[in-house]
């Protein structure tokens, strides 16, 4: 079975410094890789998907994140934050099409101005 | 534009009754899924779906039944809801197969028992 760990449950940050919200998954298999944001009374939204190919995954409003097979890890990082980046972020794996997401329990990050 | 329509934004529902949460996708999707989402417990997976008539279980499935008689349509019941389901209740849709992509959701609604 697969689990997910997003290390830190709220991240505190000034507005246009960076930021990184980490996510280690443990998996006995091939696993792919997803990024989602959610927005206060909404449901989520994909930032990114690491399915094959090169490491480092670009997504939307200037997200990327790399995937690093020895660590685990699929941290995602921003160079400089926004207002509006103000939202929860849930890391997800899944082994295949046909199996369900398996979800992190989510980071709150806060820009601050 | 893809899409998954949850059909409530906000249900209150008092202790006891039958509540019916509807989901439909418009995306010919296989896969369709069902979360409850709660603070500091993140996604939690109730019930999910491959396939018309058919159901899987997930992690929390106590107190909840699923159908679906439609693909573009799968419904999560609660028998007799209680106060600890008051949660905020997230639908999802995914191609099936061995094409893997992410999982569509919809606007999630928030439903408090009394």
């Amino acid at each position: 079975a697969q689990s997910v760990t997003q290390l830190d449950s709220q991240v505190p940050v000034f507005e246009e410094a960076p930021v990184e919200l980490r996510c280690n998954y443990s998996s006995s298999v091939s696993v792919y890789l997803f990024w989602y944001v959610q927005y206060p009374n909404q449901g989520l939204q994909l930032l990114l998907k690491y399915l094959s190919g090169s490491t480092l995954v670009k997504g939307i409003n200037g997200f990327e994140a790399e995937f690093n097979k020895s660590q685990t890890s699929f941290h995602l990082r921003k160079p400089s934050v926004h207002i509006s980046d103000t939202a929860e972020y849930f890391c997800a794996v899944t082994p295949s099409g046909n199996t369900p997401l398996v979800f992190g329990k989510g980071t709150r990050l806060s820009v601050i101005a | 534009d893809v899409k998954v329509t949850q059909s409530s934004r906000y249900l209150v529902k008092r202790t006891g009754e039958k509540v019916f949460l509807e989901c439909v996708q418009d995306m010919d999707h296989e896969n369709m899924f069902w979360y409850r989402q709660d603070p500091g417990l993140g996604l939690r997976l109730i019930y999910f779906s491959y396939d018309v008539k058919m159901k899987e279980k997930g992690d929390i499935p106590e107190g909840y039944s699923v159908s679906r008689e439609k693909k573009e349509r799968f419904s999560l019941i609660l028998e007799s809801a209680s106060t600890n389901q008051t949660s905020m209740y997230l639908c999802a849709s995914r191609t099936g197969g061995i094409v893997n992509t992410e999982a569509f959701f919809g606007q999630g609604t928030r439903l408090t028992v009394v």
